[in-house]
């Protein structure tokens, strides 16, 4: 299995708190992706990186925020979470260095805001 | 802005039979990917199509790629309760350095 890991893997936390999301591996992979999975909308990208502090927006970037300060982490900041930002997110890597963008998924964190 | 269509959504089917899921996208690609996702957890890799008529098995599940048509294919042949999970079909634009845009899975039941 590829080395990813999220934490943290449960949260529930109230609306207007700031919430961070940690994803870290351990492939030394320079692509790393956030997506959010609702139900009846597959997984949505929120916000991708392509190197440390190289990051770019994905098709549901509104309300995230994030950073890559190394190879490794790549947080994902709510930084004042809603109720329409419950949801489980995942965190992806992929070695497109290869040419191929085959995305090896974390276990998820399952994030509910009151 | 690429679109991709699974469908069925939800299919019911009993063990041993055969059937398949469509996977329809809306602009020239030639990398679609397929994942599985057993409840609760996270998406499995199960196939890599990277070219127009490629094709992949692994057991009862053959996928397959029609870049002409935008259209891939996942066959699952002599279902057997195991395979029941979602599948999702995945697209990369090729674009730059984004992410893939899946479809909206298809949750498959097998019964006994």
């Amino acid at each position: 299995d590829a080395g990813i890991t999220q934490s943290p893997r449960h949260k529930v936390t109230e609306t207007g708190t700031p919430v961070t999301l940690r994803c870290h591996q351990t492939e030394n992979h320079r692509y790393m992706y956030w997506y959010r999975q609702d139900p009846g909308h597959g997984l949505r990208l929120i916000h991708y990186s392509y190197g440390v502090k190289d990051t770019d927006k994905g098709e549901v970037s509104d309300g995230y925020s994030v950073s890559r300060s190394k190879t490794e982490d790549f947080l994902l900041t709510l930084e004042s979470a809603t109720s329409s930002q419950t949801s489980v997110y995942f965190c992806a890597i992929s070695d497109r260095d290869r040419g191929i963008n085959e995305q090896f998924f974390g276990p998820g964190t399952r994030l509910t805001v009151l | 802005e690429l679109k991709v269509e699974q469908n069925p959504l939800f299919l019911s089917m009993q063990e041993g039979k055969n059937y398949t899921i469509y996977c329809n996208y809306s602009t020239t690609s030639d990398r679609l990917y397929w994942y599985r996702q057993d409840p609760g957890k996270s998406l499995e890799s199960l196939f890599v199509l990277l070219s127009n008529g490629a094709v992949k098995q692994e057991g009862r599940l053959m996928a397959s790629l029609d870049t002409k048509a935008r259209l891939s294919t996942l066959h699952i042949t002599a279902a057997v309760h195991d395979l029941s999970a979602t599948y999702f079909c995945a697209v990369d634009s090729g674009g730059g350095a984004d992410g893939l845009t899946f479809g909206k899975g298809t949750h498959l039941i097998i019964q006994p």
